[in-house]
């Protein structure tokens, strides 16, 4: 089955600067790569997804790129806000299950102000 | 719109009792999932209904777990003879099945005493 490993766990970055986080997975008939914020105490939120038809996709400050050949999606953040500061998982689709997302562990995102 | 509901939001119960966690979701969303999420952990998946299909199970933790969907909507999820590890964040989602977006509920934290 699929597995989905994220990094890092944890990531500090100056308000201002840009973050990236990492993840790999292992099913190359996974399809479809969300990424989900979730903020102290609150429940998991969408906030962007790629499919495996396209390389990139870019919705203002935060992009996701993906390598199928490599195995591995990546979530980007731009010109950081304090706003930001979060946990965020990836998942990606087994691709041999009716849409069962497996998870990555998450990474804890610190805005330094 | 309405969003996921849960309930009730918060449950203290002494080692030994059974509770059941209800989740309302989306109207017209066909997919239904359970997860665990303990104390700065990641997504522990539990239960997914799709439509009439058969759940998929394969992540509940031990027959003490179950759940059940009754008419296509309302969840409920039992924990039987409760543990002190059963203490945890139950969170539930729903979706329009697929690779649409999954809506998470506010959760039930369980406290087992």
């Amino acid at each position: 089955g699929e597995n989905v490993e994220q990094h890092p766990s944890t990531l500090s970055v100056q308000e201002g600067d840009s973050a990236v986080i990492k993840c790999t997975y292992s099913d190359s008939a996974s399809n479809y790569f969300p990424w989900y914020k979730q903020e102290l105490g609150k429940r998991p939120q969408l906030i962007i997804d790629i499919r495996s038809n396209v390389g990139e996709k870019k919705d203002q400050r935060i992009a996701v790129t993906l390598n199928k050949t490599a195995k591995h999606f990546s979530l980007h953040i731009t010109e950081t806000q304090p706003e930001d500061s979060a946990v965020y998982f990836c998942a990606a689709h087994e691709g041999d299950s009716n849409y069962q997302l497996i998870w990555g562990a998450g990474t804890k995102l610190i805005i330094k102000p | 719109g309405a969003g996921v509901s849960q309930s009730p939001s918060n449950k203290v119960t002494e080692k030994g009792k059974d509770v059941e966690l209800r989740c309302d979701p989306i109207s017209g969303h066909t997919a239904l999932y359970w997860y665990r999420q303990s104390l700065g952990q990641g997504l522990e998946f539990l239960i997914y209904f799709q439509g009439n299909s058969a759940p998929d199970k394969s992540g509940l933790p031990s027959d003490r777990f179950s759940a059940e969907r009754t008419g296509g909507s309302v969840s409920t999820l039992t924990i039987q003879r409760t543990q002190q590890e059963d203490s945890a964040v139950y969170l539930c989602a729903s979706s329009l099945g697929g690779d649409s977006p999954l809506h998470f509920g506010n959760g039930t934290r369980l406290t087992v005493t």
